[in-house]
C-alpha cells in the first residue's frame, strides 16, 4: 500500500495564479482532510470531507476550494494565489471510529511558495 | 472552542536524557488526545493516543497519560535517542454526547526536539 500520496511535492506560483493539489489514498478511508502547516502555528484544518461528493469548511477555508469526486481522491484548489498562502500543505485520511478516536494518516506534504 | 497548548521549544537534549514535553488542552465534550511525530522531510504519523480520562498511551518508549483534572497530556520518554529528533505535535479530537466531530483534529504548535550524541 502506498498510503496517502500528494502531488506535487514542491511548487512555486506567482500571485494571482491558480493551481490544484492532488491527494490520493488507497486505504478505502471515508474521511479526508487538508491542513496547512505554518511555523509556530501547528497544523490548521482548511477543508475536510466525510465521504465521496461531500465537503465541509475547516478552520481556515478562505481562498481555497476542494472537491471529492472519487472516494480515493481529495483535491485542493487555489483560484488566485496570494503570498499568505505560502505554506506546507498536508493531506490526511481516516476511517471513522464514530467516537473521535480515529487515527489520521498523513501524506508527505506539498511545499508551496507564492511570490 | 477547542485549543491545545504545547511547551515552547526547541528542546535540545543529550542522548539517554529524560524527555518531557508538556501539553494542556481546552475542550468541550469528551476529547480524545493524540501525540503525532514529524520526522525531517516527512508527514505526520501517530505516536500514541488516549481516548478517556486516566488512559495511558504508549509506543516506542514514549508515554502520555490523559489527566482530565489538570487537562493535560504530557509526553515522556525515559531515555531519548538521536533517532527521536523530530517535531512533536499534541492534538485533540472532540467527542460530543449524541454527535461526532468527524475526527477533526486541533493541533498544538509543535515542539522541535533535537537529541545530540
Amino acid at each position: 500500500n502506498a498510503g496517502v500520496t500528494q502531488t506535487p511535492k514542491f511548487r512555486v506560483l506567482k500571485t494571482g495564479q491558480s493551481m490544484t493539489l492532488l491527494c490520493a489514498q488507497d486505504m478505502n478511508h471515508e474521511y479526508m482532510y487538508w491542513y496547512r502547516q505554518d511555523p509556530g502555528m501547528g497544523l490548521r484544518l482548511i477543508h475536510y470531507s466525510v465521504g465521496e461528493g461531500t465537503t465541509a469548511k475547516g478552520e481556515v477555508p478562505d481562498g481555497y476550494n476542494v472537491s471529492r469526486l472519487k472516494k480515493q481522491n481529495f483535491l485542493l484548489g487555489l483560484e488566485s494565489a496570494a503570498p499568505s498562502q505560502t505554506s506546507v500543505y498536508f493531506c490526511a485520511s481516516s476511517s471513522p471510529a464514530g467516537d473521535g478516536t480515529d487515527t489520521q494518516y498523513f501524506g508527505p506534504g506539498t511545499r508551496l511558495t507564492v511570490l | 472552542g477547542n485549543s491545545v497548548t504545547q511547551m515552547e521549544g526547541p528542546v535540545t537534549l543529550s542522548e539517554e536524557a529524560f524527555l518531557t514535553i508538556n501539553c494542556t488542552y481546552t475542550a468541550t465534550g469528551y476529547p480524545s488526545l493524540f501525540w503525532y511525530v514529524q520526522y525531517p522531510g516527512e508527514g505526520l504519523q501517530l505516536l500514541l493516543k488516549a481516548t478517556k480520562a486516566d488512559d495511558k498511551g504508549s509506543n516506542k518508549g514514549f508515554e502520555a497519560t490523559y489527566r482530565k483534572e489538570t487537562t493535560s497530556f504530557h509526553l515522556e520518554k525515559g531515555s531519548v535517542q538521536v533517532s527521536d529528533s523530530a517535531v512533536y505535535f499534541c492534538a485533540l479530537s472532540g467527542r460530543y454526547a449524541g454527535g461526532t466531530s468527524y475526527g477533526k483534529l486541533t493541533f498544538g504548535q509543535g515542539t522541535i526536539l533535537t537529541v545530540h550524541p
